[in-house]
């Protein structure tokens, strides 16, 4: 998988967007990009992807910079619930190995304050 | 959709004993996985399958052992517990093999003494 940059940690206050940024500057063509999140002491959630589109489903918005190498996931109005480990993860869509193991990065900690 | 789900949510088992993580999804996903995630630690692949019949290895196989005689069901046993299989069990599953869309089971979290 191709090298992500996340800051540690952020905050954000209750009812407001939450921009996370994540920094790919070695993505390649065929390699989208993949956020995830983990609330505490539960399994990793699949949140969205996308390869060079902004890309927008019920959970968050995903903006990727025109020489896609870096990208911002947008949590439009952030709840307590959103206090999460939030991952970055570039590859391609699928084939990528026959074991298909996600590796996740140290990622952002989100803390969403009241 | 009940998503993917596992059984149970917590188990100490004594050093020596075995015992079966179950696994299930039911969005007829032809690829699932077994993890382990230790504390402050990212995940590890332990087995895999991407269908009815076919599993393989992952990157920390020993210890473990795995079938997938349906598409839904993905159990992964223990064959003889050690203090070191203490661990967060993620199960996982996807449309594709080799997708990275992949969707979780709640864990299992497992002690053994």
């Amino acid at each position: 998988d191709a090298k992500t940059t996340q800051p540690p940690s952020m905050d954000c206050a209750e009812g407001r967007a939450a921009n996370l940024p994540c920094n790919h500057s070695t993505i390649s063509g065929n390699e989208y990009v993949y956020w995830y999140r983990q609330i505490h002491s539960q399994g990793p959630q699949y949140i969205i992807h996308g390869l060079k589109n902004n890309e927008t489903n019920e959970m968050a918005s995903l903006i990727i910079t025109e020489d896609r190498k870096s990208s911002t996931l947008i949590l439009p109005h952030a709840t307590l619930r959103d206090t999460a480990v939030y991952y970055c993860i570039v590859r391609p869509r699928t084939g990528y190995n026959a074991g298909n193991m996600l590796t996740f990065g140290g990622g952002t900690r989100l803390m969403v304050k009241p | 959709n009940a998503g993917v789900t596992q059984t149970p949510k917590f188990q100490v088992l004594k050093t020596g004993q075995s015992m079966t993580l179950q696994c299930a999804q039911d969005m007829n996903h032809e690829y699932m996985s077994w993890y382990r995630q230790d504390p402050g630690m990212g995940l590890r692949l332990i087995h895999y399958s991407v269908g009815a019949g076919i599993t393989d290895q992952g990157e920390v196989p020993n210890g473990y052992n795995v079938s997938r005689s349906t598409t839904e069901d993905f159990p992964l046993r223990l064959l003889s517990a050690a203090p070191s299989q203490t661990s967060v069990y993620f199960c996982a599953s996807s449309a594709l093999a080799g997708g990275s869309e992949q969707y979780f089971g709640p864990g299992t979290r497992l002690t053994v003494t």
